[in-house]
C-alpha cells in the first residue's frame, strides 16, 4: 500500500493566522481527500481533492477557510486559515489506491492546537 | 479555552478474551463496510473491509460479520492483546466513505 507522510505533525498556531498542511505519496494515486478529527470524535470529510483543478468540498466546508491544492498525482495540501481554537483537530491526508478497493489509506495526521 | 469532545463508547477485555466491537451503519444503500484502529498519536489503520454481498470475512485474529436486515457491523477480535487497545471505528460507503463514532477498546494485561 501507499506509504503516506505529513508536515508538520503537530502545530501550535495563533489564532488569526493560517497553517499549511502538506501531504506527500510515495506513489501515485487515484484519489487524495482530506478530513478532520476534533478531539474526542470520529473524522469527517472536508474535501477529495482534485489533481488540478479545485477541490471538491463537503457541506459545511468552504474554500475560502480549507484552500486545498493537489498539483500532481502525489502531492497536496491544506490550508487551514484564520484559524480560531475551533479548528483545533487532528487533520489527516487519506488517499485511494487503484486495485486496493475504495478503503481510503491515512496518513499520520497533523495535530493542530490554536490558541 | 480547552474544547471538551464526545465520550467514545468503552470496551474493557482481559487479555486473552475475545473482543466484540459493534457498529449500527444508517444507510441501507452502503455496500462496502470498512474497520479501522486508530492507536493514539497516529492516523486510522485499515483492518478489514467487507462487501454487502457477503455476511462473514476473516483476516488475521478479526472477524468481520454484517447483519444487512438490521444495517448491523460488528468486529471480532480474538484472544485481545494488549496492543489491540486503541479506538475502532467502521465505515460505511454508499458512494463516499461515512464514519461511525468509533469504540474504545481497552485491554486490561
Amino acid at each position: 500500500s501507499a506509504v503516506i507522510s505529513q508536515k508538520p505533525s503537530r502545530d501550535i498556531c495563533q489564532r488569526g493566522t493560517s497553517l499549511t498542511i502538506q501531504c506527500q505519496v510515495d506513489s501515485q494515486v487515484t484519489m487524495m481527500f482530506w478530513y478532520r478529527q476534533q478531539p474526542g470524535q470520529s473524522l469527517t470529510l472536508i474535501a477529495t481533492a482534485n489533481q488540478g483543478s479545485e477541490a471538491t468540498y463537503e457541506s459545511g466546508f468552504v474554500i475560502d477557510k480549507f484552500p486545498i491544492s493537489r498539483p500532481n498525482l502525489t502531492f497536496s495540501t491544506l490550508t487551514v486559515s484564520n484559524m480560531s481554537p475551533e479548528d483545533s483537530s487532528i487533520y489527516l491526508c487519506s488517499v485511494e489506491v487503484a486495485g486496493r478497493g475504495p478503503a481510503p489509506y491515512f496518513g499520520p495526521g497533523t495535530r493542530l492546537t490554536v490558541t | 479555552g480547552e474544547s471538551v469532545g464526545l465520550h467514545l463508547p468503552t470496551l474493557s477485555v482481559q487479555e486473552g478474551d475475545n473482543s466484540i466491537i459493534n457498529c449500527a451503519y444508517s444507510n441501507s444503500a452502503s455496500d462496502y463496510f470498512i474497520w479501522y484502529k486508530q492507536e493514539s498519536g497516529k492516523g486510522p489503520q485499515f483492518i478489514i473491509d467487507i462487501r454487502s454481498n457477503m455476511d462473514k470475512r476473516q483476516g488475521q485474529r478479526v472477524t468481520v460479520l454484517l447483519n444487512k436486515t438490521v444495517k448491523h457491523l460488528s468486529l471480532q477480535i480474538a484472544a485481545t492483546q494488549p496492543g489491540d487497545s486503541a479506538v475502532y471505528f467502521c465505515a460505511e460507503i454508499p458512494g463516499k466513505v461515512i464514519f461511525g463514532p468509533g469504540t474504545s477498546l481497552s485491554v486490561i494485561p
